[in-house]
């Protein structure tokens, strides 16, 4: 295993509502990135935090925002969910910006 | 902005054939990784490419990075069922924004 460990592993929300996903990094990773996969797909870049400050982002709308904490573990936030939010979410950490990712198990997001 | 496509989408062998996939991005990358996808599980780390030309290899894994910097290959010689799964490769450009390829899915036949 990576050592990355994300929360929820499933979540059911309603179009409209907010979300929180959670994510751990491997010990020592002062890197993070978040995915977006939906199914069939490669994973798509949302943003990548780095010692706390944002480093990055794809195109994706302000409604997804994130946060790195002191001990570099990251949150995920969307906001007014639409359908197409569903996917599996996936958080990956590295040594430092340009590493190899070591990706957790992700969240299954589900908006009816 | 930066796309990398992959192809072929999906590949089906017998065990024991070869098996390539190549990664083509359109804009020159400052390295390349690969990663394998089992299905329903996370990514997994392969390999990184960082110079022009650069060719690794791992047991039956050889990975090579173009001359101009914009494209890759995975090459698998003589299949194993424990091969199946998604390969992905990812190039990082100059700003640290990593673009996924949509992968090729690699089925082995016993």
């Amino acid at each position: 295993e990576t050592g990355v460990t994300q929360s929820p592993t499933h979540l059911i929300k309603t179009r409209g509502q907010q979300v929180t996903l959670r994510c751990s990094s491997q010990s020592g990773h002062n890197t993070v990135s978040w995915y977006q996969q939906a199914l069939g797909q490669g994973p798509q870049f949302i943003f990548q935090y780095y010692r706390e400050e944002e480093n990055g982002r794809g195109n994706f709308p302000p409604r997804f925002s994130g946060l790195q904490f002191p001990n570099y573990s990251s949150e995920l936030n969307v906001n007014a969910l639409e359908l197409d939010d569903s996917a599996l979410y996936l958080c990956a950490s590295s040594l430092a910006r340009g590493y190899e990712q070591y990706f957790g198990p992700g969240t299954r997001l589900t908006v009816t | 902005g930066q796309q990398v496509m992959q192809i072929p989408q999906y590949q089906h062998v017998q065990e024991g054939e070869d098996f390539t996939t190549y990664c083509n991005s359109s804009t020159t990358l400052s390295n390349i990784q690969w990663y394998k996808q089992r299905p329903g599980g996370h990514p997994v780390f392969l390999i990184q490419l960082v110079k022009s030309g650069e060719v690794k290899k791992q047991k039956r894994l050889t990975f090579q990075f173009g001359e101009a910097k914009k494209n890759s290959s995975l090459h698998i010689t003589a299949t194993q069922t424990t091969d199946v799964g998604t390969y992905f490769c990812a190039g990082r450009d100059n700003a640290g924004k990593s673009t996924f390829g949509d992968g090729t899915t690699l089925t082995v036949k016993p």
